[in-house]
C-alpha cells in the first residue's frame, strides 16, 4: 500500500499569496496517477486535479499540479478568501486500496 | 447536475448492523463505478469500498473487509453498503462518491454530502 505524506500540516499565508503544497508518495505512484480535492467546513470533497496536473471541470486556472514519480505539489497562484480549507492529495494508479495523504490546513494568516 | 444522497445513518451499538444507502441522479448511474468513503469526526478520509459499473470488480479496505458489503441496483440508480458487526472506530460521517471510470479504481469527481454513523453503546 503506498503511503502519502501531506506537507505542511498546515499553511498560514494570507489573500494574494502563493500557496505550496506538497504530497510525498512511499512508492513511485503509476502513471502519475495523482488527485487532489479542496474540503471547505461542513462540505464535502471537492475534486481539483486529476492525473497529478489536469483541472478538473470548473476549476479556476490559479490552481495548478506538477509531480511525477514519488513527489507532487499542488500550487494556489494568488489567494482568494474562499480558499481557505484543508486539501488532500489521492493516489489511485495502484488501486485497490485508494490512500489519502493525510492534509494539509490552508489558513487565513 | 449530478446528486448523491445518503441516508441510513444513525447511532448504533457496538457489534450491530447498519445499512446505507445512496441515491444517485443527473448521470447514467450504471456506467460508472461507485465507491463509499469515511471521515471520522476531526480526521482525514478513508476509502472504504468500491465496486464497478457491472459488480464485475469489486474492493474493500482492510479496516472493513469480511464485515462490510457494498452493492449496488442499477434499476434503483443507488448504491449500498451493508455494515455488520460495527465498531466504535467505524464512528464517521460516510460519503458516497462518483468513480470517474465505469471499471472503477480512477479518481473520484463527485461527492455526496455524507451521512453520520456513530457507533456507541
Amino acid at each position: 500500500e503506498i503511503v502519502l505524506t501531506q506537507s505542511p500540516g498546515t499553511l498560514s499565508l494570507s489573500p494574494g499569496e502563493r500557496a505550496t503544497l506538497s504530497c510525498r508518495a512511499s512508492q513511485s505512484v503509476t502513471r502519475s496517477y495523482l488527485a487532489w480535492y479542496q474540503q471547505k467546513p461542513g462540505q464535502a470533497p471537492r475534486l481539483l486535479i486529476y492525473g497529478a496536473s489536469s483541472r478538473a471541470t470548473d476549476i479556476p486556472d490559479r490552481f495548478s499540479g506538477s509531480g511525477s514519480g514519488t513527489d507532487f505539489t499542488l500550487t494556489i497562484s494568488r489567494l482568494e478568501p474562499e480558499d481557505f480549507a484543508v486539501y488532500y492529495c489521492q493516489q489511485y494508479g495502484s488501486s485497490p486500496p485508494y490512500t489519502f495523504g493525510q492534509g494539509t490546513k490552508l489558513e487565513i494568516k | 447536475e449530478v446528486q448523491l444522497v445518503e441516508s441510513g445513518g444513525g447511532l448504533v451499538q457496538p457489534g450491530r448492523s447498519l445499512r446505507l444507502s445512496c441515491a444517485a441522479s443527473g448521470f447514467s448511474f450504471d456506467d460508472y463505478a461507485m465507491h463509499w468513503v469515511r471521515q471520522a469526526p476531526g480526521k482525514g478520509l478513508e476509502w472504504v469500498s468500491g465496486i464497478s459499473w457491472n459488480r464485475g470488480s469489486i474492493g474493500y479496505a482492510d479496516s472493513v473487509k469480511g464485515r462490510f458489503t457494498i452493492s449496488r441496483d442499477n434499476a434503483k440508480n443507488s448504491l449500498y453498503l451493508q455494515m455488520n458487526s460495527l465498531r466504535p472506530e467505524d464512528t464517521a460521517l460516510y460519503y458516497c462518491a462518483k468513480d470517474s471510470d465505469p471499471h472503477g479504481w480512477y479518481f473520484f469527481d463527485f461527492w455526496g454530502q455524507g451521512t453520520l454513523v456513530t457507533v456507541s453503546s
